[in-house]
């Protein structure tokens, strides 16, 4: 079965305080791995696309690296407004895109 | 418009009343999807559609959930007898192609009381 899942559930850290996150999947022929942000009452906000293993993106303070098992969010010296939830998806062979549960973060200032 | 659109953006319904949502996906986007998210949990995928396709039907959870989309245009989500447990946020959303990024609505909120 297809399936993503993401780790912690929760991060709290101090502003400036690096961190990363994890979302590790099985998903069948994966297509694509992508990262979102979703902020409370809204949508999902694309933020990365990762197509294979060993490619790496970055935007501002994040930077997504992608395994053939996982990928990780890394968030480098992070501040308040980087509070969200952040959300992973694969894209199967078959191109429906599946999401994990999210992880929260909450950065204090 | 420049953005996915969603209606209503909030519905209370009562326990039994069907209730349809709608999607108004970015023009010439021909992927679109339905998501449903219950209170602090992730996106359960519903449906995909792309271009003429049949759609992927294979997360709609009961036969009470249905959805159409006329061509590459508007999407209704059709939750009949609706029941408690339905109560969520409904996200629809819209790519340019198979893989590439989505487009998120703002969701609509339904409560069934």
């Amino acid at each position: 079965e297809d399936q993503v899942t993401q780790s912690p559930e929760a991060l709290r850290l101090q502003e400036g305080e690096s961190s990363s996150l994890n979302c590790s999947y099985t998903v069948s022929g994966l297509r694509g791995l992508f990262w979102y942000r979703q902020d409370p009452g809204k949508g999902p906000e694309f933020l990365f696309t990762l197509y294979s293993a060993g490619e790496e993106k970055e935007k501002e303070r994040l930077k997504a690296t992608l395994t053939k098992k996982e990928s990780f969010l890394h968030i480098t010296a992070p501040k308040p407004e980087d509070s969200a939830t952040y959300l992973c998806a694969g894209t199967t062979g078959g191109f429906k895109t599946i999401f994990g549960a999210g992880t929260r973060l909450f950065v204090k200032a | 418009g420049a953005g996915v659109s969603q209606s209503p953006s909030n519905k209370v319904t009562e326990k039994g009343k069907d209730v349809e949502l709608r999607c108004d996906p970015i023009s010439g986007h021909t992927a679109l999807y339905w998501y449903r998210q219950r209170l602090g949990q992730g996106l359960e995928f519903l449906i995909y559609f792309q271009g003429n396709s049949a759609p992927d039907k294979s997360g709609l959870p009961s036969d009470r959930f249905s959805a159409e989309r006329t061509g590459e245009s508007v999407s209704t989500l059709t939750i009949q007898r609706t029941q408690q447990e339905d109560s969520a946020v409904y996200l629809c959303a819209s790519s340019s192609g198979t893989v590439t990024e989505a487009f998120f609505g703002q969701g609509t909120r339904l409560t069934v009381v």
